[in-house]
């Protein structure tokens, strides 16, 4: 069985852009959940998507959106990227819900 | 509000003994309790959860227990070896309907030959 994807591994922008992450979950899992880490505030939850439908979100600004597609696949944004939005993104995946959830290996974005 | 406190925050232990992480919760909500593995360059590994309707579980030689009345969770491996070392995290689900979870601080587990 295949293990959570994410795409692409590293990314390189500068501020003012925007980036779009791409997360493959375990087949059949239906719930992604996201989190930004980073040596100073550790692993923080953005937010998790169950049937497309956001379930619940950290305490991150607007700038920072996901969306969750009908095969469980899922997208997250960053607009207008700031230098501390240099982080590894994780995805995780679960059945039903972040119980037993399935890291990714990250992408790797950093912000110049 | 939420929060999850981890110690220590580094730890080195001789190849053989064993080692204790420990954390508290602040959400009585709280019913979910994985423990991860972090090793460099790669995503956090589930390595042992527990529920709040169960005091202890062990797996070989990883156990943890928790006790719900002091919202404190701990980690315990024994007979420690070299491919310990990692980066430890704990986690608590937050609310009744567990689509949340927030992580511990991490561990930095050294396992002296």
């Amino acid at each position: 069985k295949a293990g959570v994807t994410q795409t692409p591994r590293y990314l390189i922008k500068t501020r003012g852009q925007q980036v779009t992450l791409s997360c493959s979950p375990i087949s059949g899992h239906r719930s992604v959940s996201w989190y930004q880490q980073t040596p100073g505030q550790g692993l923080q939850f953005l937010f998790e998507y169950f049937s497309e439908t956001q379930r619940n979100k950290g305490n991150f600004p607007g700038r920072f959106s996901g969306r969750q597609f009908s095969n469980s696949r899922s997208e997250m944004n960053v607009s207008t990227l700031e230098l501390g939005d240099s982080a590894l993104y994780l995805c995780a995946s679960s059945l039903s819900g972040p119980n037993e959830q399935f890291f990714g290996p990250g992408t790797r974005l950093t912000v110049l | 509000g939420e929060n999850v406190e981890q110690h220590p925050s580094t730890l080195s232990v001789q190849e053989g003994d064993s080692a204790v992480i420990k954390c508290t919760y602040s959400d009585s909500a709280s019913n979910y309790f994985p423990w991860y593995k972090q090793e460099l360059g790669k995503g956090p590994q589930l390595i042992i959860d527990i529920r709040s309707n169960v005091g202890e579980k062990k797996d070989q030689r990883i156990a943890v227990t928790l006790n719900k009345t002091a919202k404190h969770f701990s980690l315990h491996i024994t007979e420690t070896q070299p491919e310990d070392s990692a980066v430890y995290f704990c986690a608590a689900s937050m609310g009744s309907s567990a689509s949340k979870i927030i992580f511990g601080s991490g561990t930095r587990l050294s396992i002296r030959p």
